[in-house]
């Protein structure tokens, strides 16, 4: 079964400094990975998709994300934080186990970022 | 643009009412979920529907029930609402972009408090 594991349920950057949110997966086949944002009182909005291919994903506001098949991970970074990118991130797989595209999601970390 | 919107943003009722939280998407996507959302849990799933009046359970399907009357709503049914159902419930619904791989969008959610 897949599974999915944030490190990190806070984390606190400076503005300009470079932002990493860390996400490690369990999957018995190649997965699909997801990064979603969600900003207070709102639903989700996906950030970026690994599907196949190019294992540097990049998604909007700047965001990217490395698949690396030999650490399970699909960490999140972005170079230079800004105000706007406090929020909370949730790291998702898909669910193959299940069906009809389900998504498999961690717990999620809460983006802070100070002037 | 796809748009899946829920009937409340806030919602406030008191413990042994019965609730209905509504969800309608306009892409006529054939499936669709609800979520429950709380701090340090991450996303749980309570029901999914894969097409009219077809529905299966989640993770989570204790002291919930569902219904897909038409493609395009999706109702979640809290038949005696309980404190501990207290929670941010969200709405996604999802297109099959190719194979085995869906994008999934997701409603601003319902902050439910029962009292």
């Amino acid at each position: 079964a897949q599974s999915v594991t944030q490190l990190g349920s806070h984390v606190s950057v400076s503005e300009g400094a470079l932002v990493l949110l860390r996400c490690n997966y369990s999957s018995s086949v190649p997965p699909y990975l997801f990064w979603y944002v969600q900003y207070p009182n709102q639903g989700l909005q996906l950030l970026l998709k690994y599907t196949t291919g190019a294992t540097l994903v990049k998604g909007i506001n700047g965001f990217e994300a490395e698949f690396k098949k030999s650490e399970t991970s699909f960490h999140l970074t972005k170079p230079s934080a800004h105000m706007s990118d406090a929020a909370e991130y949730f790291c998702a797989v898909s669910d193959y186990g299940g069906s009809q595209g389900n998504l498999i999601f961690g717990k999620g970390t809460k983006l802070s970022v100070k002037p | 643009d796809v748009k899946v919107t829920q009937s409340s943003r806030y919602l406030v009722k008191r413990t042994g009412e019965k609730v209905f939280l509504e969800c309608v998407q306009d892409m006529d996507h054939e499936n669709m979920f609800w979520y429950r959302q709380d701090p340090g849990l991450g996303l749980r799933l309570i029901y999914f529907s894969y097409d009219v009046k077809m529905k299966e359970k989640g993770d989570i399907p204790e002291g919930y029930s569902v219904s897909r009357e038409k493609k395009e709503r999706f109702s979640l049914i809290l038949e005696s609402a309980s404190t501990n159902q207290t929670s941010m419930y969200l709405c996604a619904s999802n297109l099959r972009t190719s194979g085995t791989l869906y994008e999934q969008y997701f409603g601003p959610g319902t902050r439910l408090t029962v009292t």
